[in-house]
């Protein structure tokens, strides 16, 4: 099963509001990422934190992660009708002795003018 | 960098013929993976390779997949025969080193259509 899940599965807000979006993860992590996909393109990483991080900024991106709950947040603020793409959280699992990212199935975010 | 490099970029064939899709890594990464996202089930990791090596096939979904790294700039996922549920966006990412802290750079996708 994924180890991520995305809540809500899909998100339509208006220009300027701020969209938040939630991940929870299964097993003990030392880091959790997020990614944007735009229609028809491929993942691009946005931000990744720590496990001894409770919260980051990038831009209008804040990241929060609760190990406790193992669950994580993304914050855009000010939305723009660009930042219309799905968006998934990774989080990293051992095999064979090296790393591979487990994404989950995403949140599809829709921002209208 | 030119970025992952994939193609082609679209590709429609007829059930049972051969497909390969390529992919070349960002010179100097040395962890290669291959991913297929459909509607139904998502990103799915299919396999992937540190330094050319075959790491974890697990996902690789049953024998027709077969997946090459020949060199460190060079990557294939074959499927024979292919059939219509391989109809899929299939995406190759890499990474620079086997960090569990290191993003993965993917390329644009190969869309795969399977009649």
């Amino acid at each position: 099963s994924q180890q991520g899940e995305e809540d809500p599965q899909a998100l339509s807000i208006q220009e300027g509001e701020n969209a938040t979006m939630n991940c929870s993860y299964k097993t003990s992590i030392n880091n959790l990422q997020w990614y944007r996909q735009n229609s028809g393109r491929g993942l691009v990483h946005l931000i990744l934190i720590r496990s001894n991080e409770r919260e980051k900024h990038s831009g209008r991106l804040r990241v929060t992660l609760d190990t406790s709950k193992k669950s994580s947040s993304l914050l855009i603020t000010a939305s723009r009708a660009a930042d219309t793409a799905s968006y998934f959280c990774a989080t990293p699992a051992v095999s064979g002795g090296y790393n591979k990212l487990i994404f989950g199935a995403g949140t599809r975010l829709a921002v209208h003018p | 960098d030119a970025g992952v490099i994939q193609s082609p970029r679209h590709e429609v064939t007829e059930m049972g013929q051969e497909v390969t899709l390529r992919c070349k890594p960002i010179s100097g990464h040395n962890s290669l993976f291959w991913y297929r996202q459909t509607m139904m089930r998502g990103l799915e990791l299919l396999i992937y390779f540190n330094n050319n090596v075959p790491i974890d096939d697990s996902g690789m979904p049953e024998d027709r997949f077969s997946a090459k790294m020949p060199n460190a700039s060079f990557s294939t996922l074959k499927i024979q025969p292919s059939e219509p549920r391989d109809s899929a966006v299939y995406f190759c990412a890499s990474s620079p080193r086997t960090s569990p802290y290191n993003e993965q750079f993917f390329g644009p996708g190969t869309r795969l259509t399977v009649l």
